[in-house]
């Protein structure tokens, strides 16, 4: 009964390569998001989407390209990986983008390891 | 300035002890606020929402000050579970879309 599940994750790879991070919430929420956390712990959004359309898109290098097939899923592809690109990243969702009162609900993070 | 600020400590206190954390956003247009808790290794979970007349939950306290923008966790009688990172994290309304921001978050270490 996981809320907010990512595939993989543990995800090593190498420089150049393209690699893709899946996601899916069965809380029925509108909204899912996108976040790195990187070495210093900060957690920064990169995406976010409501009912598949893009709402936020903070800078965020263009290798990165999100796509949402349905509400319930938020996938990310990462083109021409760089050492810079290791991170955890982060899946949420939270239940309406309008509302600022409600909280998000995090998925288990991809930890990304590029060599 | 920053968004979002925190201390990052480590704050390291014996088991028992009281402790708070405060922290402070910019934008006055800040509508929501949460506490977020972050074990090593784990995803942030939701530790508390914080209401303008401050809100208790067991021994946690979560205060609001509005006039000086800041927000305060106060946690009583520490247990060695409370190790974490204590995440503030304030929304705002921007466009009709819901802006999330974390602070650096708070680390800490409950000792024996």
């Amino acid at each position: 009964d996981t809320a907010v599940s990512q595939t993989p994750k543990y995800l090593v790879t190498q420089m150049g390569n393209d690699k893709s991070i899946k996601c899916e919430q069965n809380l029925g929420h509108d909204t899912m998001y996108w976040y790195k956390q990187d070495s210093k712990k900060f957690l920064k959004i990169m995406f976010s989407y409501n009912n598949k359309e893009l709402i936020i898109n903070e800078t965020v290098p263009n290798r990165f390209s999100p796509k949402s097939p349905d509400k319930a899923h938020l996938n990310l592809h990462i083109n021409s990986l760089e050492l810079g690109d290791s991170a955890v990243y982060f899946c949420a969702s939270s239940q309406d983008r309008s509302k600022s009162s409600y909280e998000q609900y995090f998925g288990p993070g991809t930890r990304l390891t590029v060599t | 300035r920053k968004e979002v600020e925190q201390d990052p400590g480590p704050f390291n206190v014996p088991e028992g002890a009281t402790v708070a954390f405060n922290c402070t956003y910019s934008n006055s247009a800040s509508q929501s606020f949460f506490w977020y808790r972050q074990d090593c290794r784990k995803e942030p979970k939701l530790l508390m929402s914080v209401y303008s007349s401050g809100n208790e939950d067991g021994r946690f306290t979560a205060q609001l000050n509005r006039a000086s923008q800041y927000i305060s966790l106060l946690i009583r009688d520490s247990k060695l579970s409370d190790s974490a990172t204590y995440l503030c994290v304030v929304n705002s309304n921007s466009g009709g879309y819901q802006k999330v921001t974390f602070g650096i978050g708070t680390k800490l270490q409950v000792i024996p």
